[in-house]
């Protein structure tokens, strides 16, 4: 499967617990994305990576929050001191760097704060 | 799982019927459009997308149809099936403007009843 990866699928934490997700893009391309969903609601934007590069961060993202792509390949998500508030889907999605392109998102990790 | 659709609007269709979803976008710069079909416990799958130079495009089975006057947007199943049931979401992107995230509208139930 060459699609886009995502690990865990699924996390339980209590509040206050560190946690960090990993995602694996679509080998070719240059542009990573995080998005967050709650329940009922459609994905919102959380930052994108072009290669190792972060350009861009919603205000969203608390300083408890931060991603990172080392090496222009996979990226990680961390959020520390969770909260029951930041229960929710974090996706990841990928694209090429080339003008118009579709994103293509990754199964998601669902996260549980206790 | 859990579901997607928790609290949104539903569009219920007997099988073989043709389903029309409506979306209405928020930025009249967008000039990019895409639609997604989310099935409980999954990332959104990419269905077809419109550049704002186009009315209406084709793919299998779907349609989309664009209109920038009213920044309103269609997306036409012909033929619906079970396996058509999801949530679907359209999304945005000012892409020309240097912008890449997604802006995602509230998405529909589309419930394929045999």
């Amino acid at each position: 499967d060459t699609g886009v990866s995502q690990d865990p699928r699924h996390k339980i934490t209590k509040r206050g617990q560190n946690v960090t997700f990993r995602c694996d893009p679509i080998s070719e391309h240059n542009r990573l994305y995080w998005y967050r969903q709650t329940l009922g609601q459609g994905p919102e934007f959380l930052t994108y990576f072009q290669n190792e590069a972060q350009l861009e961060k919603s205000r969203l993202l608390s300083d408890r929050f931060s991603a990172e792509r080392p090496k222009g390949s996979f990226s990680t998500l961390e959020i520390q001191r969770t909260e029951q508030g930041d229960s929710a889907m974090y996706l990841c999605a990928s694209s090429p760097s080339t003008g118009l392109e579709t994103q293509y998102f990754g199964p998601g990790t669902r996260l549980l704060v206790l | 799982g859990e579901s997607v659709g928790l609290h949104l609007p539903t569009l219920s269709v007997q099988e073989g019927d043709n389903s029309i979803i409506n979306c209405a976008y928020s930025n009249s710069a967008s000039d990019y459009f895409i639609w997604y079909k989310q099935e409980s416990g999954k990332g959104p799958q990419f269905i077809i997308d419109i550049r704002s130079n186009m009315d209406k495009r084709q793919g299998q089975r779907v349609t989309v149809l664009l209109n920038k006057t009213v920044k309103h947007l269609s997306l036409q199943i012909a033929a619906t099936q079970p396996g058509d049931s999801a949530v679907y979401f359209c999304a945005e992107n000012f892409a020309t403007g240097g912008g890449n995230k997604l802006t995602f509208g509230t998405g529909t139930q589309l419930k394929v009843e045999l």
